[in-house]
């Protein structure tokens, strides 16, 4: 079974560009997560998917920070403009189900970012 | 709210010795709490995890973790630590929603020779 797939893995921008991830989930995974791990923190949920629609963006700042799920499958998250406090490994997380009494986060490798 | 700590962001044994990483967990409804490794650049994997039923729960690689209601814990032990384990580890307990987990700022586990 394939696992989460997340491009690119690295990124180097100057700060005010933008950027953006690409994420394909495990297939048939309805619920896809997007979590911020800043260097020595653990992940911090920014935003969750349920098929297309969102569940949660409440810790997504929005002035900056776009993501979306067109057609239930795969994900883009987007930063425009980018702030030094932006560098982080953005990870990516699938789950079959939303509800996690049963189920389990399957994560990708995470796409690095650097903002200079 | 739902929250954890790990304590300790470092933790080094040598090769054979117990490992113990601790984290204790905030939650107002029963807590699912998890535990996830992650090795140097790739994703989390999940460990272990407690939903209900039995405190003491087994996971891959020899490890295991207890659920305390009491002391609000859930420590990961593994009686012999082999230098594969060294990785970064993150303890979790799921949101009040029930449809996401909110992580602890890990545990950085050294294994020495």
């Amino acid at each position: 079974e394939a696992g989460v797939a997340q491009s690119p893995r690295y990124k180097i921008i100057e700060k005010r560009q933008s950027v953006a991830f690409w994420c394909n989930p495990i297939s048939g995974h309805a619920t896809l997560y997007w979590y911020q791990q800043i260097l020595g923190q653990g992940p911090k949920l920014l935003i969750q998917f349920q098929n297309n629609g969102v569940v949660d963006d409440s810790q997504l700042p929005k002035d900056r920070f776009s993501a979306e799920r067109l057609k239930g499958v795969d994900s883009t998250l987007k930063i425009q403009p980018a702030k030094l406090e932006d560098s982080a490994v953005y990870l990516c997380a699938s789950s079959m189900h939303r509800d996690l009494t049963t189920g389990e986060l399957f994560f990708g490798e995470g796409s690095r970012l650097t903002v200079l | 709210a739902q929250s954890v700590t790990q304590l300790g962001s470092h933790v080094s044994v040598s090769e054979g010795a117990l490992v113990l990483l601790r984290c204790n967990y905030s939650s107002s409804v029963p807590p699912y709490l998890f535990w996830y490794v992650q090795y140097p650049n790739q994703g989390l994997q999940l460990l272990l995890k407690y939903t209900t039923g039995a405190t003491l729960v087994k996971g891959i690689n020899g490890f295991e973790a207890e659920f305390k209601k009491s002391e609000t814990s859930f420590h990961l032990t593994k009686p012999s630590a082999h230098m594969s384990d060294a990785a970064e580890y993150f303890c979790a307990v799921r949101n009040q929603a029930g449809t996401a987990l909110i992580f602890g700022k890990g545990t950085t586990l050294s294994v020495s020779s």
